[in-house]
């Protein structure tokens, strides 16, 4: 079934460690978004990619970084992880040929302690 | 630049009561308008959206939107609530151009509770 497949599904991680979040869709699709998700604050951008070979910040980029060397996978690192990056992660790409409708992962819950 | 308000970040409503969750919007291109569902412990559904042509939007589980541009609004409706609509529900902004173009901004979202 095509989709977007997140890993892990959630982690522990004491501060000051590194940590990659890994996202892989199998839509052949040039964009993909990663979003944090904070109670009361709703989804936000951290992320993106419009196609492989480049990247871009959104809204909350300071303490993450990410890459693309293909089409297929995006990975969301925390180089030293903090408490505040306590979230859940989603990865979301468009579900059609159209940007505009995204189609997201089932998230990764990580605590930073 | 795009934002989205959600009013209310609590809505409770009697199963077979109507439910309405708003949602208003501030963008510097056309908009393109969403809807989202997250059930517990799940990601985003996508339930409706608004790009171009007719403003009454129609969705998923018997969901639908008015997109309102002199008011700059986008609030949902279903006209008779089940207890499986409860969820927390994102309204969402994205660009029809621009460097904004595929990126959503979000709401804070709003929880439904359906009560029997």
């Amino acid at each position: 079934i095509a989709g977007i497949t997140q890993a892990p599904t959630s982690q522990i991680l004491a501060a000051g460690r590194r940590m990659t979040l890994r996202c892989t869709q199998d839509m052949r699709h040039n964009a993909m978004y990663w979003y944090r998700q904070d109670l009361g604050l709703g989804l936000r951008l951290i992320h993106y990619s419009n196609t492989a070979g480049t990247t871009g910040k959104g809204e909350v980029p300071d303490g993450y970084s990410v890459s693309r060397a293909n089409t297929d996978d995006f990975p969301l690192t925390l180089a030293s992880a903090v408490p505040s990056q306590t979230s859940v992660y989603f990865c979301a790409s468009p579900r059609t040929r159209s940007y505009n409708e995204q189609f997201f992962g089932p998230g990764t819950r990580l605590t930073v302690l | 630049a795009q934002s989205v308000t959600q009013l209310g970040s609590h809505v409770s409503v009697s199963e077979g009561a109507l439910v309405l969750l708003r949602c208003n919007y501030s963008s510097s291109v056309p908009p393109y308008l969403f809807w989202y569902v997250q059930y517990p412990n799940q990601g985003l559904q996508l339930l409706l959206k608004y790009t171009t042509g007719a403003t009454l939007v129609k969705g998923i589980n018997g969901f639908e939107a008015e997109f309102k541009k002199s008011e700059t609004s986008f609030h949902l409706t279903k006209p008779s609530a089940h207890m499986s609509d409860a969820a927390e529900y994102f309204c969402a902004v994205s660009g029809a151009g621009g460097t904004s173009y595929g990126k959503l901004t979000f709401g804070q979202g709003t929880i439904l509770t359906v009560h029997p």
